[in-house]
This record gives structure tokens, sequence and C-alpha cells, in this order.
């Protein structure tokens, strides 16, 4: 069973739509969680850490659900540019970090 | 400048051949990663490294190896490139800490015919 598993999608939306992703890890000894962001060819970069209180940074909101051992990425207002794969990633002491296949989103005009 | 530097970015070899690619840092991070992407497979660790002297295996370090010359540079070699091990490389760098996040250099295609 892979560490972290991500529905590959892909998420067409329209501009302007809400989207969440989901993404669920094995190791319940996962500590520090993370959402990437990895355009075509590009290499990933950091979005946004997630915290067991959940956290937001403008249109986007990560949470975290421990008892369920999943994460989750709610996107409001999708943009034209938040077109790219999701990366949803997960480490349990900081040494190893695994990383899901990557949820495709295409924003649609 | 970038933070994080890899080369080549490109490169095409042949089956057989030992190549190496390099991965130098200015972010005065301590661990350093290799890891290789393939299509379906997501992102998966070859070696990683916690400071000059500390070397550890991945998820898939069989036909690699690595050489951390300086906290800086962190080399990654295929000893006899196969086809199979066609794909995108990525180097990546942290640090120390609780919760700590990587930062990954702009990637290697690496082509093996």
């Amino acid at each position: 069973r892979k560490e972290v598993e991500q529905d590959p999608g892909p998420f067409n939306v329209p501009e302007g739509a809400t989207v969440a992703f989901n993404c669920t890890y094995s190791n319940s000894a996962s500590q520090s969680f993370f959402w990437y962001r990895q355009d075509c060819r590009k290499e990933p970069k950091l979005l946004m850490s997630v915290y067991s209180s959940g956290n937001e940074d403008g249109r986007f909101t990560a949470q975290l659900n421990r008892a369920s051992q999943y994460i989750s990425l709610l996107i409001r207002d999708s943009k034209l540019s938040d077109s790219a794969t999701y990366l949803c990633v997960a480490s349990s002491t900081g040494n190893q970090f695994y990383f899901g296949t990557g949820t495709s989103l295409t924003v649609i005009p | 400048d970038a933070d994080v530097t890899q080369t080549p970015r490109n490169r095409i070899t042949k089956t057989g051949k030992r190549i190496m690619l390099e991965c130098s840092q200015t972010k005065g991070h301590d661990r350093m990663y290799w890891y290789r992407q393939d299509p379906g497979l997501g992102l998966r660790l070859i070696y990683y490294s916690f400071d000059v002297k500390d070397i550890n295996k991945g998820e898939i370090s069989d036909g690699y190896s690595v050489s951390r010359q300086a906290q800086a540079k962190f080399s990654l070699s295929l000893e006899s490139a196969i086809p199979n091990q066609t794909a995108l490389y990525f180097c990546a760098t942290a640090t120390s800490g609780i919760v700590d996040t990587q930062y990954f250099g702009p990637g290697t295609r690496l082509t093996v015919l």
C-alpha cells in the first residue's frame, strides 16, 4: 500500500468554482503534512503546510483529520492560473517525505 | 539566482554508460535529497543525506549511488544506465526542524536509449 494516496483526477472546473482535493496517508505516525503545486515539467513548489487546526492562505484552505488519516485542500474562486498538479506530502519524522502521485486540476475559462 | 541548481538540465545517454547528475544549493540547508519522477508514480526517493558524513538509501536506491562532497553539493550517479532509468530527476533541500519543508531544484530530464 502506498504511503500517500490521491485521486489523480483530472478535475476540470470553470473559473470561479470551488474545488476540493483529498489525500489519505497510511502511517499513523506521520507528523508533518504539506500541499505542493507542480506545473508541467517544472519542480514542485510548496503551496502550504497543513496544521492540525487547519489553515487558510487566501483562497486556499487546508485541513487535517488525524482520526481518519486524511488531509484536504480547498480552492475557492478558482483562477486559470490555478491549473496545475497538486501533490500531497506526509512526513513521519522529517527524515523522509512521502509524495502522492498528484491530482491534476484544469480551470476552464 | 536559483537557490537549488541542477546540472545538466537535459541529458540523453546510452545503455551501459555511467552518468552523474549534480546538485548545488546556496540555502545553507543540511538535508539534501534525490528523487525521480515518473508518470503515474509520483516522486520517489532515491537517496538522502543529512550532512556530509551521512548518506541513506531511499525507496529505490538500486542502480544509483550518491556523493555528498560538501554541505552544498550532492551528486547522483547512475553506474550503468538502463532505459527504465529514463525519468525526471529532482534534487531537494530541507532545513532541520520539526516542520521542515523541501525546496526543489529545476530538475534533470534524463533519457537512456
